[in-house]
């Protein structure tokens, strides 16, 4: 089964704060991506990449930017937190386009 | 664009009786389609995906059947177990060329099912 790890688990900051979510998989995936889940909504493309130093943008990229500096690590960052951006946050990884997704654990972040 | 309904909200069964969450979808290509599915406090994972043959995909006593048709990838069991309890995903994957290779999910189904 595919690995994909984040961290931190749970975040807590203030509005206007700066927050960085990390995710890595060990699987060789080329594709990464970054989700949001909320009530009502489910779950939401906010980035992804097909590999190191790609960027493509999701369907709600508004306040948010990412980074994919290796094979293996995905990056998530908000700049400038806001209580809108309180949400569980899901990495996943694929191998192409029609293969399955991987998630990870999420991370919970709360932005007060 | 792609999008995506599921059956929204809540759906309670009791224990025995047959499972059936709706899927329907629109795309213009011609699409792959999923259902990943979300126990508590655990992530999503694949449930089953559509095959390119048109077989049905089964897994866990559930299937799905892929009609072009009226396009729709409705998730059924015959019998529904306590331990099927989650939030069921239905996602479609249509791809355009190039390296597009997203996911559009639906809103999610909750399933509760009851002794």
């Amino acid at each position: 089964e595919a690995a994909v790890t984040q961290s931190p688990r749970n975040k807590v900051t203030v509005t206007g704060g700066n927050v960085t979510l990390s995710c890595r998989q060990t699987n060789s995936h080329n594709y990464m991506y970054w989700y949001r889940q909320d009530t009502g909504h489910g779950l939401r493309l906010i980035h992804y990449s097909y590999g190191a130093g790609n960027l493509q943008i999701g369907d709600v990229p508004d306040g948010y930017k990412a980074t994919r500096t290796t094979q293996e690590d995905f990056f998530l960052l908000l700049e400038l937190a806001s209580p809108s951006q309180t949400s569980l946050y899901f990495c996943a990884s694929a191998g192409g386009t029609q293969d399955t997704q991987y998630f990870g654990p999420g991370t919970r972040l709360l932005v007060l | 664009g792609d999008s995506v309904t599921q059956t929204e909200g809540l759906v309670t069964l009791t224990e025995g009786l047959p499972v059936m969450l709706n899927c329907t979808y629109q795309s213009t290509y011609s699409p792959f389609l999923f259902w990943y599915v979300q126990h508590l406090n655990e992530a999503p994972k694949l449930l089953l995906k559509s095959f390119t043959d048109n077989k049905r995909p089964e897994h866990q006593g559930f299937h799905a059947t892929l009609h072009k048709s009226s396009s729709s990838f409705h998730l059924q069991k015959s019998s529904a177990q306590l331990s099927d309890s989650a939030l069921y995903y239905c996602a479609l994957s249509a791809y355009s060329g190039g390296s597009n290779a997203k996911l559009t999910f639906g809103k999610g189904t909750k399933l509760s099912v009851k002794s």
